[in-house]
């Protein structure tokens, strides 16, 4: 099993709801990441857990807030979004904080209206 | 901190070209380099990787890259598109011992039958 399994594919939400995004892996990765995608522009990284401990935060606002309940599981809670926070968020995983290779789910598509 | 420069934004071939996509890093230090693709309504996927060794690197789908040190630079080749490889194309880079991968903007390439 070489996946990351992201849900939900798809989540509308209003700026004054709280929701979260779920990721998923199985290859015994220790390393799991959150980066954003807007339309046509390259993953921008959020967030980096290893070994389920916090590793990077690049200045995200803390209305986005991550947590990494055991090694399997990262997620992503939101509240309070804006418009622009609209994009592709991406799940990736690596064996291990030396990244040899990253693997990536299939994001969710968020649109805050 | 790294970054990474795409100077094609997109390349438009017909089908039996030979591609080129360039990718310029710049890290004073060892770097990890990789090439990325994502097809249209998919995930990223990684199309190969150089840590070290031979500068000359080859991937999955027919796809090779030279890593020139003196230049920055880890260009993304394939001597003969197909179709399906109309795509994004992304360069990313990593120290080593470091998950803080960095992506470059992008490189749309479309394959006219």
């Amino acid at each position: 099993d070489t996946e990351v399994t992201q849900t939900p594919k798809h989540l509308v939400m209003g700026m004054t709801n709280k929701k979260s995004l779920k990721c998923e892996q199985h290859m015994g990765h220790r390393a799991m990441y959150w980066y954003k995608q807007k339309a046509k522009k390259p993953p921008e990284l959020m967030f980096v857990y290893s070994y389920e401990k916090l590793s990077i935060n690049e200045s995200v606002p803390s209305r986005f807030s991550p947590e990494c309940p055991n090694s399997s599981l990262l997620n992503l809670h939101l509240h309070a979004l804006q418009p622009e926070d609209s994009a592709l968020y991406l799940c990736a995983s690596s064996q291990d904080e030396l990244l040899t290779e990253a693997f990536f789910g299939q994001g969710t598509r968020l649109t805050v209206v | 901190a790294q970054s990474v420069s795409q100077h094609n934004h997109h390349v438009i071939l017909s089908e039996a070209a030979s591609l080129e996509l360039g990718c310029n890093y710049s890290y004073g230090g060892t770097v990890n380099l990789f090439w990325y693709v994502q097809y249209p309504g998919q995930h990223l996927q990684l199309l190969l990787k150089y840590f070290s060794g031979d500068p000359l690197v080859k991937g999955i789908k027919g796809f090779e890259a030279e890593f020139i040190k003196s230049k920055f630079s880890f260009n993304l080749r394939k001597p003969s598109v197909q179709w399906s490889d109309t795509a994004e194309y992304f360069c990313a880079v990593n120290a080593p011992n470091n998950n803080d991968m960095r992506f470059g903007a992008g490189t749309r390439l479309t394959v006219k039958p």
